[in-house]
């Protein structure tokens, strides 16, 4: 079973900035977190991951906790083509595989 | 970088026929992974191979799906025969072997079964 609990869906306006929260109360020390998207008709796109600090790519930024228990997932600039369903998870490094939830779905608006 | 490929995109068959599904991951990915996605739900993992080695294969029903990846590079998921619940998207996905491993995932095949 998935480790994260996420909201089921989520909107935000075309240009904002969209933040996608994150449960993960059970994670255990040497677990990341790691978020994937997928658009429809796609397959899962990696985002980001991180562990304990504060990590940000040209795609996003993922902010986590200091007790590691949530994180939220950013999207600065948020374009129609960010609409998606977004996983949220928890995992250790190497190579264990991904346990999908059931995501958010993320809905811009013009 | 070409990214992981999957053929066919889609496929209709009637149920206890049989079908199968074929991935060439991003070169050099030593790790290979079969997810089934059911409408409405995440993908969940089928099969895992390490080169031509599987690593997990615990939620794999055996009784009518198998895989095979024999040269540690593309690799083959076969149903036989299927039924009318395997109705799914089949993703496959690779990795490097490592702490960072990063999945790369394919566009999916979609599989109706009638």
């Amino acid at each position: 079973d998935a480790k994260t609990t996420q909201p089921p869906s989520m909107d935000c306006a075309e240009g904002r900035a969209a933040n996608l929260p994150c449960n993960h109360s059970t994670i255990s020390g040497n677990e990341y977190v790691y978020w994937y998207r997928q658009i429809h008709s796609q397959g899962p796109q990696y985002i980001i991951h991180g562990l304990k600090n504060n990590e940000t790519n040209e795609m996003a930024s993922l902010i986590i906790t200091e007790d590691r228990k949530s994180s939220t997932l950013i999207l600065p600039h948020a374009t129609l083509r960010d609409t998606a369903v977004y996983y949220c998870i928890v995992r250790a490094s190497g190579n264990t595989p991904l346990v999908f939830g059931k995501g958010t779905r993320l809905s811009v608006i013009a | 970088e070409a990214g992981v490929a999957q053929s066919p995109r889609y496929k209709i068959i009637e149920k206890r026929q049989s079908v199968a599904f074929w991935c060439n991951p991003i070169s050099g990915h030593a790790t290979l992974y079969w997810y089934q996605q059911i409408l409405g739900q995440g993908p969940k993992l089928l099969i895992q191979f390490q080169n031509n080695g599987v690593v997990d294969d615990s939620q794999l029903p055996k009784d009518r799906f198998s895989a095979e990846r024999l040269k540690g590079v593309d690799s083959t998921l076969k149903i036989q025969p299927a039924k009318l619940e395997d109705s799914a998207v089949y993703l496959c996905a690779s990795s490097f072997t490592g702490a960072k491993n990063i999945q790369y995932f394919g566009a999916g095949t979609r599989l109706s079964v009638l």
